[in-house]
C-alpha cells in the first residue's frame, strides 16, 4: 500500500465550479498537512497548509482534514481557469530533515 | 519573499557527461532538498542537506552525489549521466517547521 494516494485525474471543470481534490494517507505519524499547487512546468509551490482535523480557509480554498480516516481534502470555491494546474498533497516527515511524501498529485482544467 | 533559484531551467547532456545542477536560496534556510519529479512518480527525494557540509541520502541516491559548501547554496551533481537520469529536478529549502519553497526546477535531458 502507498503511503499516500492521490487520483491523478486529469478532472476538468467549467468555470465557477466548485473542485473537490482528495488523498488518504497511511502514517499515522503524519501531523501536518499541505497542498501545493504546481503550474505546467514550474516549481510546486506551497497553496495551504493545516495541523489539527477540521477546516482552514484561505479565499475560495479551504482545507479540511480527518485524521481519524487518514483523509485530507481541498476546496476550491468559484473555481477559475487560472486554477488550472496540478495539485499535490504534502505529508512533512520529522526524522528525514522534514522531507515531504507528496501524493502524486491531480491535474486540474477550469475551463471557460 | 522568499527565492529559490536554480541555475537551469533546460538542460541538454550526453550519456556518461558528469551534469552539476546548482540551487540557490537566499532566506538564510538551514535545510536543503533536491528532489526528482517523473509522471507516474510523484516527486521523489534524492539528497538533503540540514547545514553546512552536511548532507543525507534520500529515497532515491544512487547515481547522484551533493555538495553544500555555503549555507545558501546546495548543488547536485550527476556522476556519469544515463538516460534514466533524464527528468525534471527540483531543489526545495525549509524554512520554519513545515515550509519547503521549490525553485522553478531543471528539465534536463539524457541522450
Amino acid at each position: 500500500q502507498k503511503e499516500v494516494e492521490q487520483d491523478p485525474g486529469p478532472l476538468s471543470v467549467p468555470e465557477g465550479a466548485i473542485v473537490s481534490l482528495n488523498c488518504t494517507y497511511s502514517n499515522s505519524a503524519f501531523q501536518y498537512f499541505m497542498w501545493y499547487r504546481q503550474y505546467s512546468r514550474k516549481g510546486p509551490e506551497l497553496l495551504m497548509y493545516t495541523y489539527s482535523s477540521g477546516n482552514k480557509e484561505d479565499g475560495r480554498f479551504t482545507a479540511q482534514v480527518d485524521k481519524s480516516s487518514k483523509y485530507i481534502s481541498l476546496f476550491i470555491r468559484d473555481s477559475q481557469p487560472s486554477d488550472s494546474a496540478t495539485y499535490l498533497c504534502a505529508f512533512p516527515i520529522y526524522n528525514q530533515g522534514g522531507k515531504l511524501i507528496f501524493g502524486q498529485g491531480t491535474e486540474l482544467s477550469v475551463k471557460p | 519573499d522568499v527565492k529559490v533559484t536554480q541555475s537551469s531551467r533546460y538542460l541538454v547532456k550526453r550519456t556518461g557527461e558528469k551534469v552539476f545542477l546548482e540551487c540557490v536560496q537566499d532566506m538564510d534556510h538551514e535545510n536543503m532538498f533536491w528532489y526528482r519529479q517523473d509522471p507516474g512518480l510523484g516527486l521523489r527525494l534524492i539528497y538533503f542537506s540540514y547545514d553546512v557540509k552536511m548532507k543525507e541520502k534520500g529515497d532515491i541516491p544512487e547515481g547522484y552525489s551533493v555538495s553544500r559548501e555555503k549555507k545558501e547554496r546546495f548543488s547536485l551533481i550527476l556522476e556519469s549521466a544515463s538516460t534514466n537520469q533524464t527528468s525534471m529536478y527540483l531543489c526545495a529549502s525549509r524554512g520554519g517547521v513545515t515550509t519547503q519553497y521549490f525553485g522553478p526546477g531543471t528539465r534536463l535531458l539524457v541522450l
